[in-house]
């Protein structure tokens, strides 16, 4: 099935760096893919998506873009906050019983 | 719209007890999934519906069953508890096949002693 690869954590940034998070996927064809965040004791929600090659998501001043030349869709901000702390998971689409997430990238901000 | 909701938001198991853990959306969403989210690890599948009679079994489905005879509603039942167990359970659901944009219920945290 379709999975990703994202890279491990933690991540421990000051305020106002820039923020990368690696995921690369590997699947049949170009699959929609989403970036999701977890905020401390609460549930994932979408942070962003793109639903095919060449296509940039972006929300709250996150990116990513979907390259297919490097099966890449890699998560970035320009000026993180303290408020950016969290879990960033990369999942990709479509649904099925063997559809991985990315193994969650733990982002502290200190200000 | 409530989304996805999940019931009881903690419970503390014995070794050996059962329970159902429940998920409930008003979406009218097709597809819906049951998580377990260990302690400072990632998402893992159990289970996975693509619609009302019809479920799958995902990464780890060991000592879980579930069911859905309704679109809304997908419960999770544990059956003899164990501390493998112990985890945060989330289900959410989706509408689209391919487009697979998933919304998350809140959570269930579980501890088996």
């Amino acid at each position: 099935g379709d999975s990703v690869t994202q890279m491990e954590g933690p991540v421990t940034l000051s305020e106002e760096a820039f923020l990368t998070i690696n995921c690369t996927y590997t699947a049949t064809g170009y699959p929609s893919l989403f970036w999701y965040v977890q905020y401390p004791g609460e549930g994932l929600q979408l942070l962003l998506k793109a639903t095919k090659a060449d296509d940039k998501g972006s929300n709250k001043g996150f990116e990513a873009t979907y390259r297919k030349e490097t099966t890449s869709f890699h998560l970035e901000k320009g000026s993180v906050q303290v408020s950016d702390s969290a879990v960033y998971f990369c999942a990709p689409g479509p649904a099925s019983n063997d559809m991985r997430f990315g193994a969650g990238t733990r982002l502290t901000v200190k200000p | 719209n409530a989304g996805v909701t999940q019931t009881p938001k903690f419970r503390i198991l014995k070794i050996g007890q059962s329970m159902t853990l429940q998920c409930a959306q008003d979406m009218n969403h097709n597809y819906m999934y049951w998580y377990r989210q260990d302690p400072g690890m990632g998402l893992k599948l159990i289970y996975y519906s693509v619609g009302a009679g019809i479920t799958d079994k995902g990464e780890v489905p060991n000592g879980y069953n579930v069911s859905r005879s309704t679109t809304e509603d997908f419960p999770l039942r544990l059956e003899l508890a164990a501390p493998s167990q112990t985890s945060v359970y989330f289900c959410a659901s989706s509408y689209s096949q391919l487009l697979n944009e998933q919304f998350f219920g809140p959570g269930t945290r579980l501890t088996v002693l």
